[in-house]
C-alpha cells in the first residue's frame, strides 16, 4: 500500500524558515516524480513544486521561486520542501503527492502538514 | 500559465440526481486533465485522469469527458458519499494548475 507521511509543519514567524519532509513507502520511490501541493485555509488547491524521479529537474510556481527548494533523498525514500523567507500567504496545509509515472497527475496524496506563518 | 475555470462553484443536489461539473482551460490541454474529490479535512483523491480514464477503485457512476479546452465530470446517480468538493487539474507542461473547486451540497 502506498503511504506518504508529511512532517515538519508548525508555526513560524514571517521571514523565517521551515523544512517539510514526506516519508514514502509501498512503492519504488526512486522511479516517480513527486510534488508538493498546498491549500490555504478555506481555499482551493495550489500546486507548489515538483521534482523528477532522479531529482535532476525541479519546477516551481512563481510565488515561491527563489524562496522554496524541493529536493529528495532516494536512499531514504524521502521528499523535502525547504521553505525560506516565509510570508503570511504561505500559511496552508501542504500535501506531498506522488506523480503517475508517465503523465504527471497526482495519484496518491499524503495527509498533509499545516504550516502557519504569523507573528 | 494555463488557467482552469470550474462551474458552478456550488451545486445543490439530492441523492439519485445526475450531476455535471464543467471545467474550462484557457488554452488547449489536449486530454491532460484530472479530476479529484476532496472531503473536509482530508487529502484529495484522484477520480479521473486523461480526461476520461477512471482511476482504479473509483465507482463507475463517475465519468469524465472532453478534450481541448472544455471538460465535464458527471456523477450519474449521486450517492451520500459523493457530497464533497471536486477539483479539475491540468497537467500539460510544467506548471500544473487546478480549478477553483465545485462544492456539491445536499439539497
Amino acid at each position: 500500500e502506498v503511504q506518504l507521511l508529511e512532517s515538519g509543519g508548525g508555526l513560524e514567524q514571517p521571514g523565517g524558515s521551515l523544512r517539510l519532509s514526506c516519508a514514502a513507502s509501498g512503492f519504488t520511490f526512486s522511479s516517480y516524480a513527486m510534488s508538493w501541493v498546498r491549500q490555504a485555509p478555506g481555499k482551493g488547491l495550489e500546486w507548489v513544486s515538483l521534482i523528477s524521479a532522479s531529482g535532476g529537474n525541479t519546477y516551481y510556481t512563481d510565488s515561491v521561486k527563489g524562496r522554496f527548494t524541493i529536493s529528495r533523498d532516494n536512499s531514504k525514500n524521502t521528499l523535502y520542501l525547504q521553505m525560506n523567507s516565509l510570508r503570511a500567504e504561505d500559511t496552508a496545509v501542504y500535501y506531498c503527492a506522488k506523480a503517475f509515472i508517465s503523465s504527471w497527475y497526482f495519484d496518491c496524496w499524503g495527509q498533509g502538514a499545516l504550516v502557519t506563518v504569523s507573528s | 500559465d494555463i488557467q482552469m475555470t470550474q462551474s458552478p462553484s456550488t451545486l445543490s443536489a439530492s441523492v439519485g440526481d445526475r450531476v455535471t461539473i464543467t471545467c474550462r482551460a484557457s488554452q488547449s490541454i489536449n486530454s491532460w486533465l484530472a479530476w479529484y474529490q476532496q472531503k473536509p479535512g482530508k487529502a484529495p483523491k484522484l477520480l479521473i485522469y486523461k480526461a476520461s480514464s477512471l482511476e482504479s477503485g473509483v465507482p463507475s457512476r463517475f465519468s469524465g469527458s472532453g478534450s481541448g479546452t472544455e471538460f465535464t465530470l458527471t456523477i450519474s446517480s449521486l450517492q451520500p458519499d459523493d457530497f464533497a468538493t471536486y477539483y479539475c487539474q491540468q497537467y500539460k507542461g510544467y506548471a500544473w494548475t487546478f480549478g477553483q473547486g465545485t462544492k456539491v451540497e445536499i439539497k
